[in-house]
């Protein structure tokens, strides 16, 4: 299968500062990631389709000001939460592929205290 | 409005027995079905897939049955095994588009199997 990779892996940060998270695919190159969220004992949130070259689509519900997502190469999408507040918390998602088949990286959990 | 659901939020089985995951669909344009296997803080790991134009696909001790007419999958697992133990997540996308690629997650199933 397909590598996705994804760094940090947990990240604690102050309420009102902003944190990036940063999605790679080690060996394919992805034209489109998607960003996912899952809150304790949830199922997995799909928040954004990450294109490169060109403009996330958000999903409904999703504010594309507080959620900056930048897909600057064919390896390498950005998901970076701004103006961090607790409800933020959660696990971070990301996946990609070179075919239908989605492989998603090992999470990112973003405590915001 | 949940597209994709799975009804039981866990499963006990034996070691050795088969462990059978179910997941029921809404959405007609729904075309491809993946199943995944998560722990806790990782990322879901992809098990077996199958395409609507199939009704079963099987890997190793994995097996996926899709009915369309009853909007239904299942996984089983067979023999099941203490590691198999993790959440299972069914997941469904649609066909091209701006659906490609995109997964719909079910709530998933905690399975543990006992030794």
């Amino acid at each position: 299968g397909a590598v996705v990779s994804q760094h940090p892996s947990w990240v604690i940060c102050k309420s009102g500062t902003s944190v990036k998270i940063e999605c790679r695919s080690l060996d394919f190159q992805a034209t489109t990631m998607f960003w996912y969220r899952q809150f304790p004992k949830q199922s997995l949130m799909l928040m954004a389709t990450s294109n490169e070259g060109s403009k996330a689509t958000y999903e409904q519900g999703v504010e594309k000001d507080k959620f900056l997502i930048n897909h600057a190469s064919l390896t390498l999408s950005t998901l970076t939460v701004t103006s961090a507040h607790p409800e933020d918390s959660s696990f971070y998602i990301c996946s990609a592929s070179p075919r239908r088949v989605q492989y998603f990286g090992p999470g990112t959990r973003l405590t915001v205290t | 409005d949940q597209q994709v659901k799975q009804n039981s939020p866990s499963l006990s089985v034996q070691e050795g027995r088969i462990s059978i995951l179910n997941c029921d669909y809404t959405n007609s344009m729904f075309d491809y079905f993946l199943w995944y296997k998560k722990y806790p803080a990782e990322g879901p790991t992809f098990l077996i897939s199958i395409s609507s134009i199939k009704d079963k696909n099987e890997d190793g001790r994995f097996t996926v049955f899709l009915n369309k007419s009853a909007k239904h999958l299942s996984l089983h697992i067979v023999p099941s095994q203490p590691g198999d133990s993790a959440v299972y997540f069914c997941a469904a996308s649609g066909a091209g588009g701006t659906s490609y690629g995109k997964l719909t997650f079910g709530q998933g199933t905690i399975l543990t199997v006992h030794p």
